[in-house]
Protein backbone atom coordinates (compact mmCIF):
# COMPACT_ATOMS: atom_id res chain seq x y z
CA UNK A 1 0.00 0.00 0.00
CA UNK A 2 1.56 3.33 -1.07
CA UNK A 3 -0.86 5.57 0.99
CA UNK A 4 -1.80 8.04 -1.77
CA UNK A 5 -4.67 9.78 -0.96
CA UNK A 6 -7.23 11.77 -2.62
CA UNK A 7 -9.18 15.08 -2.48
CA UNK A 8 -11.93 15.89 -2.98
CA UNK A 9 -13.17 12.32 -4.08
CA UNK A 10 -16.51 14.15 -5.14
CA UNK A 11 -16.81 17.75 -6.84
CA UNK A 12 -18.96 18.80 -8.80
CA UNK A 13 -18.44 22.39 -10.87
CA UNK A 14 -19.29 24.69 -13.30
CA UNK A 15 -17.63 25.59 -16.49
CA UNK A 16 -15.08 28.27 -16.21
CA UNK A 17 -14.25 27.86 -12.95
CA UNK A 18 -10.63 27.08 -11.35
CA UNK A 19 -10.93 23.66 -9.97
CA UNK A 20 -7.81 22.05 -7.90
CA UNK A 21 -7.54 18.46 -7.18
CA UNK A 22 -4.72 17.35 -4.25
CA UNK A 23 -3.17 13.82 -4.35
CA UNK A 24 -0.86 13.15 -0.89
CA UNK A 25 1.23 10.42 -0.58
CA UNK A 26 2.85 9.30 2.88
CA UNK A 27 6.35 8.08 1.14
CA UNK A 28 9.10 9.85 -0.13
CA UNK A 29 8.33 8.23 -4.06
CA UNK A 30 10.06 10.66 -6.25
CA UNK A 31 7.81 9.89 -9.04
CA UNK A 32 4.17 11.26 -9.10
CA UNK A 33 1.61 11.02 -11.47
CA UNK A 34 -2.19 12.31 -12.23
CA UNK A 35 -3.99 10.46 -15.18
CA UNK A 36 -7.86 10.72 -16.53
CA UNK A 37 -9.78 8.02 -17.04
CA UNK A 38 -13.00 8.03 -19.67
CA UNK A 39 -14.92 5.51 -21.22
CA UNK A 40 -13.36 3.85 -24.10
CA UNK A 41 -10.02 5.55 -23.82
CA UNK A 42 -8.46 3.70 -20.90
CA UNK A 43 -5.95 5.45 -18.26
CA UNK A 44 -4.71 8.68 -20.42
CA UNK A 45 -1.54 10.73 -18.47
CA UNK A 46 -2.21 14.32 -17.83
CA UNK A 47 1.12 15.53 -16.33
CA UNK A 48 3.87 13.99 -14.33
CA UNK A 49 6.71 14.79 -11.74
CA UNK A 50 9.83 13.36 -11.49
CA UNK A 51 10.94 15.23 -8.21
CA UNK A 52 9.89 18.97 -6.24
CA UNK A 53 9.63 21.43 -9.01
CA UNK A 54 10.07 19.09 -11.79
CA UNK A 55 7.08 18.60 -13.72
CA UNK A 56 6.22 17.69 -17.54
CA UNK A 57 3.43 16.91 -20.23
CA UNK A 58 1.80 13.93 -20.51
CA UNK A 59 -0.28 12.96 -23.91
CA UNK A 60 -3.53 15.17 -22.87
CA UNK A 61 -1.95 18.23 -21.22
CA UNK A 62 -3.95 21.12 -22.55
CA UNK A 63 -6.42 23.12 -19.97
CA UNK A 64 -4.02 21.51 -16.64
CA UNK A 65 -1.30 22.93 -14.89
CA UNK A 66 0.34 20.79 -12.34
CA UNK A 67 2.58 22.22 -8.91
CA UNK A 68 4.69 19.89 -6.67
CA UNK A 69 5.98 22.45 -4.20
CA UNK A 70 7.34 19.08 -1.72
CA UNK A 71 7.78 15.54 -2.40
CA UNK A 72 4.56 14.45 -0.40
CA UNK A 73 1.88 16.67 -2.79
CA UNK A 74 1.27 16.80 -6.32
CA UNK A 75 -1.48 19.31 -6.93
CA UNK A 76 -3.75 19.28 -10.32
CA UNK A 77 -5.42 22.78 -11.22
CA UNK A 78 -7.93 23.31 -14.35
CA UNK A 79 -7.91 27.02 -14.77
CA UNK A 80 -11.11 26.80 -16.65
CA UNK A 81 -13.21 23.79 -16.37
CA UNK A 82 -14.88 22.79 -19.14
CA UNK A 83 -17.63 20.03 -19.70
CA UNK A 84 -15.00 17.85 -21.97
CA UNK A 85 -12.94 17.49 -18.20
CA UNK A 86 -15.34 15.40 -16.85
CA UNK A 87 -14.17 12.39 -16.03
CA UNK A 88 -12.25 10.03 -12.66
CA UNK A 89 -8.81 11.85 -11.86
CA UNK A 90 -6.39 9.15 -10.51
CA UNK A 91 -3.23 9.98 -8.95
CA UNK A 92 0.11 7.71 -8.77
CA UNK A 93 3.29 7.23 -7.64
CA UNK A 94 6.34 5.63 -7.87
CA UNK A 95 9.74 4.99 -6.95
CA UNK A 96 11.36 4.51 -10.19
CA UNK A 97 9.76 5.16 -13.55
CA UNK A 98 10.04 2.37 -14.98
CA UNK A 99 8.79 0.54 -12.32
CA UNK A 100 5.30 -0.25 -10.40
CA UNK A 101 2.84 2.37 -10.11
CA UNK A 102 0.83 3.31 -6.99
CA UNK A 103 -2.91 4.42 -7.15
CA UNK A 104 -5.03 6.59 -5.73
CA UNK A 105 -8.60 6.00 -4.98
CA UNK A 106 -9.44 8.61 -7.91
CA UNK A 107 -11.68 11.76 -8.04
CA UNK A 108 -14.65 11.70 -9.65
CA UNK A 109 -15.11 15.44 -11.76
CA UNK A 110 -18.09 16.83 -13.28
CA UNK A 111 -18.26 20.25 -14.88
CA UNK A 112 -21.35 21.08 -15.89
CA UNK B 1 7.08 4.87 -29.62
CA UNK B 2 5.82 2.03 -27.23
CA UNK B 3 2.67 1.17 -27.54
CA UNK B 4 0.26 -1.27 -25.94
CA UNK B 5 -2.99 -3.26 -27.39
CA UNK B 6 -5.36 -4.92 -25.40
CA UNK B 7 -7.09 -6.77 -28.17
CA UNK B 8 -10.55 -7.59 -26.51
CA UNK B 9 -12.39 -4.83 -24.94
CA UNK B 10 -14.73 -6.85 -23.00
CA UNK B 11 -14.28 -11.02 -21.91
CA UNK B 12 -17.33 -12.62 -20.72
CA UNK B 13 -17.02 -16.05 -19.06
CA UNK B 14 -18.37 -18.50 -16.87
CA UNK B 15 -17.52 -18.86 -13.60
CA UNK B 16 -14.36 -21.61 -13.12
CA UNK B 17 -14.22 -21.42 -17.02
CA UNK B 18 -10.29 -20.75 -18.08
CA UNK B 19 -9.80 -17.02 -19.51
CA UNK B 20 -7.10 -15.37 -21.06
CA UNK B 21 -6.85 -11.68 -21.88
CA UNK B 22 -4.55 -10.49 -24.69
CA UNK B 23 -1.86 -7.61 -24.42
CA UNK B 24 0.57 -7.12 -27.27
CA UNK B 25 3.23 -4.37 -27.25
CA UNK B 26 5.29 -2.52 -29.82
CA UNK B 27 9.22 -1.61 -28.43
CA UNK B 28 12.13 -1.88 -30.30
CA UNK B 29 14.15 -2.24 -27.09
CA UNK B 30 13.93 -4.05 -23.94
CA UNK B 31 10.94 -3.54 -21.66
CA UNK B 32 9.09 -3.99 -18.52
CA UNK B 33 5.22 -5.40 -18.33
CA UNK B 34 2.77 -4.96 -16.22
CA UNK B 35 -0.92 -6.41 -15.63
CA UNK B 36 -2.87 -3.88 -12.92
CA UNK B 37 -6.87 -4.98 -11.98
CA UNK B 38 -9.10 -2.44 -11.09
CA UNK B 39 -12.40 -3.15 -9.49
CA UNK B 40 -15.86 -1.49 -9.21
CA UNK B 41 -15.44 2.22 -7.95
CA UNK B 42 -11.53 1.81 -7.45
CA UNK B 43 -7.95 2.53 -8.27
CA UNK B 44 -5.98 0.63 -9.74
CA UNK B 45 -4.03 -2.15 -8.18
CA UNK B 46 -0.70 -4.48 -9.47
CA UNK B 47 -1.66 -7.78 -10.72
CA UNK B 48 1.82 -8.71 -11.57
CA UNK B 49 5.10 -7.63 -13.44
CA UNK B 50 7.77 -8.92 -15.71
CA UNK B 51 11.00 -7.28 -15.07
CA UNK B 52 13.42 -9.83 -15.64
CA UNK B 53 14.18 -13.98 -15.80
CA UNK B 54 11.49 -16.41 -16.00
CA UNK B 55 8.75 -15.28 -18.83
CA UNK B 56 6.49 -16.80 -16.94
CA UNK B 57 5.36 -14.91 -14.10
CA UNK B 58 2.48 -15.31 -11.24
CA UNK B 59 0.64 -12.64 -9.79
CA UNK B 60 -1.83 -12.25 -7.44
CA UNK B 61 -5.19 -14.40 -7.15
CA UNK B 62 -4.29 -17.10 -9.06
CA UNK B 63 -3.24 -14.72 -12.23
CA UNK B 64 -0.11 -15.51 -13.98
CA UNK B 65 0.90 -14.25 -17.62
CA UNK B 66 3.92 -15.33 -20.18
CA UNK B 67 6.35 -12.53 -21.58
CA UNK B 68 6.83 -13.87 -25.17
CA UNK B 69 9.39 -11.46 -27.19
CA UNK B 70 9.07 -12.90 -30.08
CA UNK B 71 5.42 -11.88 -30.75
CA UNK B 72 5.61 -8.98 -28.74
CA UNK B 73 2.97 -10.78 -26.16
CA UNK B 74 2.15 -10.59 -22.52
CA UNK B 75 -0.90 -12.04 -22.20
CA UNK B 76 -2.79 -12.72 -18.97
CA UNK B 77 -4.57 -16.05 -17.53
CA UNK B 78 -6.54 -17.30 -14.58
CA UNK B 79 -7.16 -21.35 -15.14
CA UNK B 80 -10.62 -21.22 -13.14
CA UNK B 81 -12.33 -18.01 -12.66
CA UNK B 82 -14.26 -16.41 -9.78
CA UNK B 83 -17.27 -13.82 -9.30
CA UNK B 84 -14.91 -11.82 -7.59
CA UNK B 85 -13.07 -11.57 -10.48
CA UNK B 86 -15.11 -9.47 -12.54
CA UNK B 87 -12.79 -6.25 -12.68
CA UNK B 88 -11.71 -4.22 -15.39
CA UNK B 89 -7.68 -4.93 -16.54
CA UNK B 90 -4.69 -2.76 -18.15
CA UNK B 91 -1.98 -3.85 -19.49
CA UNK B 92 1.16 -1.13 -19.40
CA UNK B 93 4.61 -1.00 -20.76
CA UNK B 94 7.65 0.59 -19.63
CA UNK B 95 11.20 0.56 -21.26
CA UNK B 96 14.37 1.24 -19.61
CA UNK B 97 14.75 4.45 -18.62
CA UNK B 98 11.26 5.93 -19.78
CA UNK B 99 9.46 8.89 -17.59
CA UNK B 100 6.22 6.52 -17.48
CA UNK B 101 3.99 3.54 -17.81
CA UNK B 102 2.05 3.30 -20.79
CA UNK B 103 -1.66 1.68 -21.04
CA UNK B 104 -3.88 -0.38 -22.61
CA UNK B 105 -7.05 0.73 -23.59
CA UNK B 106 -8.45 -1.89 -20.97
CA UNK B 107 -10.56 -5.36 -21.09
CA UNK B 108 -13.31 -5.95 -18.53
CA UNK B 109 -13.68 -8.77 -17.80
CA UNK B 110 -17.32 -10.55 -17.02
CA UNK B 111 -18.12 -13.95 -15.28
CA UNK B 112 -21.28 -15.05 -15.19
CA UNK B 113 -22.80 -17.63 -12.65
Amino acid sequence: DAGITQSPRHKVTETGTPVTLRCHQTENHRYMYWYRQDPGHGLRLIHYSYGVKDTDKGEVSDGYSVSRSKTEDFLLTLESATSSQTSVYFCANGRDSWDTQYFGPGTRLTVL
Amino acid sequence: AQSVTQLDSQVPVFEEAPVELRCNYSSSVSVYLFWYVQYPNQGLQLLLKYLSGSTLVKGINGFEAEFNKSQTSFHLRKPSVHISDTAEYFCAVSEGGAQKLVFGQGTRLTINP
